[in-house]
This record gives structure tokens, sequence and C-alpha cells, in this order.
């Protein structure tokens, strides 16, 4: 089945430094999404991309979803403590009733 | 609006035992899911609904049933429990037209 690569697996990083993320496939993708999970919560939304090419913001937060439509990038600048948690990718790639495939997170760690 | 709400939070089961999770969601969406959630191996999804009435298997449906006799509620059903289905268990919901997931916050299951 379809499988979507996250990396890194985790992250420990000093406060203010940035982050950078990604996710690929080997398959073409439609969209992609970015969340982000918290301990003892379930993921939270944090950008949708649509297009080929397109780069948008969260606060902190850019994400990219890569002209070949296999890949995806997120980045945070600037990051605080309270961007711990796991981060996943999600896309979709037309088929199965728009149905997402989710990478396996990437954790961050951040350090005060 | 409260969105996804998902009942129990925990629940410790013993083998064999059966029960039901609850999912209900207020945004008036088309599609609900369930996933659940495992170290190390991200989300996987368990079934999916594309509207009332309607059930579908996912990645993993073995061992667990569905119903959403109302648009705004999904069930998920384990009939005989087993220590493999000892997991963190999410409901999601999805409007038409877009891709984005909406998520609950998690019922953690324990099968001993």
């Amino acid at each position: 089945g379809q499988q979507l690569n996250q990396s890194p697996q985790s992250m420990f990083i000093q406060e203010g430094e940035d982050v950078s993320m990604n996710c690929t496939s080997s398959s073409i993708f439609n969209t992609w999404l970015w969340y982000k999970q918290e301990p003892g919560e379930g993921p939270v939304l944090l950008i949708a991309l649509y297009k080929a090419g397109e780069l948008t913001s969260n606060g902190r937060l850019t994400a990219q979803f890569g002209i070949t439509r296999k890949d995806s990038f997120l980045n945070i600048s600037a990051s605080i403590p309270s961007d711990v948690g796991i981060y996943f990718c999600a896309g979709n790639y037309g088929g199965s009733q728009g149905n997402l495939i989710f990478g396996k997170g990437t954790k961050l760690s951040v350090k005060p | 609006n409260a969105g996804v709400t998902q009942t129990p939070k925990f629940r410790v089961l013993k083998t064999g035992q059966s029960m039901t999770l609850l999912c209900a969601q207020d945004m008036n969406h088309e599609y609900m899911y369930w996933y659940r959630q495992d170290p190390g191996m991200g989300l996987r999804l368990i079934h999916y609904s594309v509207g009332e009435g309607t059930t579908a298997k996912g990645e993993v449906p073995d061992g667990y049933n569905v119903s959403r006799l109302k648009k705004q509620n999904f069930l998920l059903g384990l009939e005989s429990a087993a220590p493999s289905q000892t997991s963190v268990y999410f409901c999601a919901s999805r409007p038409l037209g877009g891709y984005e997931q909406y998520f609950g916050p998690g019922t953690r299951l324990t099968v001993t």
C-alpha cells in the first residue's frame, strides 16, 4: 500500500532554533496536511496544502507542497517550549474515498 | 461547538470482554473515521463511513465492528477484546469537498 516516509524521527533542539522536517512518498499526492499532537491529546490540524509548489504559513510555521508532488516540508522558526509534540504529515493520493495516509511522525523536543 | 468528542477517555478490559466506543461530532460532517495509534506505527485506519448508514473497512479492520446509525455518531465495537487491541483510539471527521480531518481527544484502551 501507499506509504509516507517522515524524517527525522525525532529532534532535540534549543529554544530559539529553527526546525525543518519532511515527508516523502514514492507516489504523487494531491493533498498534504500537517498535524501536531501533544501528549494525551488528538492530532490538531496545522496546515493544509492543495497545489504543487504551494507555500503556506501559520504563524511561525511554514509548509510547502513539493513541486514533484511526492514530498512536503514543514519549517518552524524560532522554536519555543510549547512547540513540543509529535508532528505528523498526511496525504491523499486521490484514491480510497479521499482517505489519508499518515507518516509515523517527528517527535520534537525543545530545551529552554 | 464541541467538535469531535469521544467516550470514554480511558477503559480497561479483560480478554474476551466486549465494549463500544462512541464518537460524536457536531460539525455536520459527512465522513467519519476510526484510527488506532500504537508506538512507532503512526495512525492506522480501522473503519470509516462516508455517510449515515454506510461503513467500510480500512487498513486494520479485523476484530472491530462499526455502525453509523445517525450522521453525528460513529460507534466502534470490540466483540471479544484481545491484548493486541491495547491502543489509543482516535475518531475523526471531515466535510464533503475537503480532505482535512478533525480529530477527537482519543480513548486509551488497555486489554489485560
